[in-house]
């Protein structure tokens, strides 16, 4: 079964970048039947998607975060990244690496898996 | 922006039927997805594709979506059925999410 764990620092300072990786086991982002995805949640608030990620590259990004997000992808480490820079205290959230399976066609697919969650905190 | 909406709360009793909305402009041309998330704890898919089951969620849960209203709907609701609910569709290329119910058992 698939499984994902977040890591990287939960306290960033504002205007600072924010850099968390997702470790992928029992199956490998290589796969082309997943996206690889970033989902965030502000304390007691609902869910705010960020972007995708496919193994040839190929990103999806929330266009109201497009500027200040990469999501990158290393295959030989079984891993995703996620980079959201000039962060502010709004970024204050439990950030969570999920997959996205792809159904018959792209947009019929769902988040299949999550992993634990992370929260990174925006302050000085 | 495309917008889904659902009630903030549904109340229901041990062994009713819950019912939770999401509306949204044509949703029915979309697919829905629901997923549940209990407190302290990661969100888990129960419906995919507008009413398909993911292996191990029970038959008590059920989706349909038409129109503009896709719904969730869970049959003999139990204790452990308690949590947010939030709706998910794809608007071209974003992904978005309903704002979430929370879902208590009396």
């Amino acid at each position: 079964q698939l499984q994902l764990q977040e890591s990287g620092p939960g306290l960033v300072k504002p205007s600072e970048t924010l850099s968390l990786t997702c470790s992928v086991s029992g199956g490998s982002i290589s796969s082309s039947s997943y996206y690889w995805g970033w989902i965030r949640q502000p304390p007691g608030k609902g869910l705010e998607w960020i972007g995708n990620i496919y193994y040839s590259g190929s990103t999806y990004y929330n266009s109201s975060l497009k500027s200040r997000v990469t999501i990158s992808a290393d295959t030989s480490k079984n891993q995703f990244s996620l980079k959201l820079t000039s962060v502010t205290a709004a970024d204050t959230a439990v950030y969570y690496c999920a997959i996205y399976r792809l159904g018959d066609d792209f947009w019929s697919g769902y988040w299949d898996y999550w992993g634990q969650g992370t929260l990174v905190t925006v302050s000085s | 922006s495309y917008e889904l909406t659902q009630p903030p709360s549904v109340s229901v009793s041990p062994g009713q039927t819950a019912t939770i909305t999401c509306s949204g402009n044509k949703l029915g041309d979309k697919y829905a997805c629901w997923y549940q998330q209990r407190p302290g704890q990661s969100p888990v898919l129960v419906i995919y594709q507008d009413n398909k089951r993911p292996s191990g969620i029970p038959e008590r849960f059920s989706g349909s979506n038409s129109g503009n209203t896709a719904t969730l709907t869970i049959s003999g609701t139990q204790a452990m059925d308690e949590g947010d609910y939030f709706c998910q569709a794809w608007d071209s290329t974003k992904v978005v999410f309903g704002g979430g119910t929370k879902l208590t058992v009396l």
